[in-house]
């Protein structure tokens, strides 16, 4: 596709599951990055990976916050044992390699946890 | 490490006046600066950058920002407002040196008002 596609959309969860966020970046795009949106909050940065580089893990909240890159492309963001508090959206973005290109969105995946 | 600062949840102005949504920012080195906007419902949408040269960027429908090295700051500007403005409006940081991620302030609410 021709833009940054995540899945799913929506996901509703209870209490203490453990949910996966998937992202596929626009193709040939090197970073790649993970960022929380709570209702009326501005953006939370949470993860960043660029290229074969160590990913920048300094704004995951807790543990039970993860993260991969697969073959530098596709990402799953996994939440273990939900609590209420991690109902969010939770965006990911690319861009090309280069810090001065800008980062593109997906729409998101609204996580709500019951 | 870098920081944004968005000092208005909110502003208000009217139809056909001019408006300024304020950023200013914090990094060790040179920053590359960034604004998005979102709409309702929708993801976010790249407006305009400052990467080098002349301090005066202009972007999409009709946006500018005036980079000010002196005063760290990068304020989003539109001579004439239009109720098609009204979204939320993001700034953001990444430092030119380095593998940084990029980071944003919390958002300004921007409603014009008919």
């Amino acid at each position: 596709g021709a833009g940054v596609s995540q899945s799913p959309s929506n996901k509703v969860t209870e209490k203490g599951k453990d949910v996966e966020l998937r992202c596929d970046p626009i193709s040939g795009h090197t970073a790649l990055y993970w960022y929380r949106q709570s209702l009326g909050q501005g953006l939370e940065f949470l993860i960043y990976f660029q290229g074969n580089s160590a990913p920048d893990k300094s704004g995951l909240p807790s543990d039970r916050f993860s993260a991969e890159r697969t073959g530098g492309s596709v990402s799953t963001l996994t939440i273990q044992r939900t609590q209420q508090e991690d109902s969010a959206v939770y965006l990911c973005a690319s861009s090309p390699d280069g810090a001065g290109l800008e980062a593109f969105f997906g729409q998101g995946t609204r996580l709500t946890v019951v | 490490a870098q920081s944004v600062a968005q000092p208005e949840d909110q502003v208000n102005v009217a139809e056909g006046n001019p408006l300024t949504v304020k950023c200013t920012y914090s990094v060790s080195g040179n920053p590359y600066l960034f604004w998005y906007v979102q709409y309702p419902n929708r993801g976010l949408q790249f407006l305009l950058k400052y990467i080098t040269g002349d301090n005066l960027v202009k972007g999409s429908y009709g946006f500018e920002a005036e980079f000010n090295k002196s005063q760290t700051s990068f304020h989003l500007k539109k001579p004439s407002a239009l109720v098609s403005d009204s979204a939320l409006y993001f700034c953001a940081v990444r430092v030119r040196s380095g593998n940084t991620p990029l980071v944003f302030g919390k958002g300004t609410r921007l409603s014009v008002i008919a």
